[in-house]
């Protein structure tokens, strides 16, 4: 049990373009998601923090009206990249801890964007 | 603030041997530690985790770890390497495993292993 999954696993984009990714949590409730963000040969950088039923909390530095987060239910959380450009080409994860309690966080396979 | 620090961004070690990939925290009170596998492309794999229990804390693969509070550390070992183990490996820390809690990682250890 405990499997995230996200979708799409690629990408590839025009400039200017949004493009929306997807986490679900497939067999658990999870009140928060997290969406981090890789670059090549780095670590994971926390973005935000997904809320059910309620707005994302930013990581400074990260744009909300940018990276727009929804978590409309308790098994889905959606990132969605607004004019894209190619300096937000990158490794997009999500997390997700049970509702129901735990300190284990479940990672999403990843989604990669490429902005052209 | 919490910080985790792994020393060595690259370990180069031979099959059969031993790998020790060292992680150091820092924490105003003991957290919740963890050490993740990603191998390329894909997402992070949860090797093992210490939630103040024992304080040696064995994973998945033959992978174990040690919590040393009066050091800070959490290092990962595998008394043999295999080909397979060749990854990144990410150190991370939570405050005390809240479900609504981020992880902060380290910035990984580029495990290379060679025949």
């Amino acid at each position: 049990g405990a499997v995230v999954s996200q979708h799409p696993s690629w990408v590839i984009c025009k400039s200017g373009t949004s493009v929306k990714i997807e986490c679900r949590s497939l067999d658990f409730q999870a009140t928060t998601m997290f969406w981090y963000r890789q670059f090549p040969k780095q670590s994971l950088m926390l973005m935000a923090t997904s809320n059910e039923g309620s707005k994302a909390t930013y990581e400074q530095g990260v744009e909300k009206d940018k990276f727009l987060i929804n978590h409309a239910s308790l098994t889905l959380s959606t990132l969605t990249v607004t004019s894209a450009h190619p300096e937000d080409s990158s490794f997009y994860i999500c997390s997700a801890g049970r509702t129901s309690g735990g300190e284990t966080q479940y990672f999403g396979p990843g989604t990669r964007l490429l902005v052209l | 603030a919490q910080s985790v620090t792994q020393l060595g961004s690259h370990v180069s070690v031979s099959e059969g041997a031993l790998v020790l990939l060292r992680c150091n925290y820092s924490s105003s009170v003991p957290p919740y530690l963890f050490w993740y596998v990603q191998y390329p492309n894909q997402g992070l794999q949860l090797l093992l985790k210490y939630t103040s229990a024992a304080t040696l804390v064995k994973g998945i693969n033959g992978f174990e770890a040690e919590f040393k509070k009066s050091e800070t550390s959490f290092h990962l070992t595998k008394p043999s390497a295999h080909m397979s183990d060749a990854a990144e490996y990410f150190c991370a820390v939570s405050d005390r495993g809240q479900a609504g809690t981020a992880l902060i990682f380290g910035k990984g250890t580029t495990l290379s292993v060679s025949s």
